[in-house]
């Protein structure tokens, strides 16, 4: 079983379109994540959210809206999409928002705006 | 606040040899360091992480990390090389809500 998947996991699309990205956890977690890496493989926490509520918005575009229908699933929705905004996204769950817990990851959607 | 430095982009070792990845970290209060592995074109796997209690920490796939308080370092360690390790190893920090990652150290084993 997967304990936490996203899909899709490649997406090209063009610019200007909008696009979503799911991810689901199966591992009963409170905490999710949406983690950007860049060309250079740097990692950037952009939301996190704990029981479907919003606690952390890093200085992320507004064209960026994450929706949290239930704590098993966070979902990363993306408007106006830009060449910039390529990347690989990876979702990520937690069992708390301690700091002592280790965060599980998804295998990431490779987005590709062209 | 927590964060975490890789000093070095490339680490190469030949297969059989101990490694060492480095990373220091700066903290405001007591740290949380984890280790992560990514393979190229998967997720991020935990390794192992150093809470409290002993500096040695044993991880997954014959991994182990040495915190250091006195010279504020987290560095990943393993006995005995092999081209599988060959990867992307992340340091991370949780100073809060979310892991703070260092820039990543790029893991070549040679045969």
């Amino acid at each position: 079983d997967t304990a936490v998947s996203q899909t899709p996991k490649y997406l090209v699309t063009q610019m200007g379109n909008d696009k979503s990205i799911k991810c689901e956890q199966n591992l009963g977690h409170d905490t999710m994540y949406w983690y950007k890496q860049d060309s250079k493989k740097f990692l950037k926490i952009m939301f996190s959210y704990n029981n479907k509520e919003l606690i952390i918005n890093e200085t992320v575009p507004n064209r960026f809206s994450p929706k949290s229908p239930d704590k098993a699933h966070l979902n990363l929705h993306i408007n106006s999409l830009e060449l910039g905004d390529s990347a690989v996204y990876f979702c990520a769950s937690s069992d708390t928002t301690w700091g002592n817990t280790e965060a599980f990851f998804g295998q990431g959607t490779r987005l590709t705006v062209v | 606040a927590q964060s975490v430095a890789q000093p070095e982009d490339q680490v190469n070792v030949a297969e059989g040899n101990p490694l060492t990845v480095k990373c220091t970290y700066s903290v405001s209060g007591n740290p949380y360091l984890f280790w992560y592995v990514q393979y190229p074109n998967r997720g991020l796997q935990f390794l192992l992480k150093y809470i409290t209690g002993d500096n040695l920490v044993k991880g997954s796939y014959g991994f182990e990390a040495e915190f250091n308080k006195s010279q504020t370092s987290f560095h990943l360690k393993k006995p005995s090389a092999l081209v599988s390790d060959s990867a992307l190893y992340f340091c991370a920090a949780r100073p809060g809500y979310a892991l703070n990652f260092g820039k990543g150290t790029s893991l070549l084993v040679t045969p």
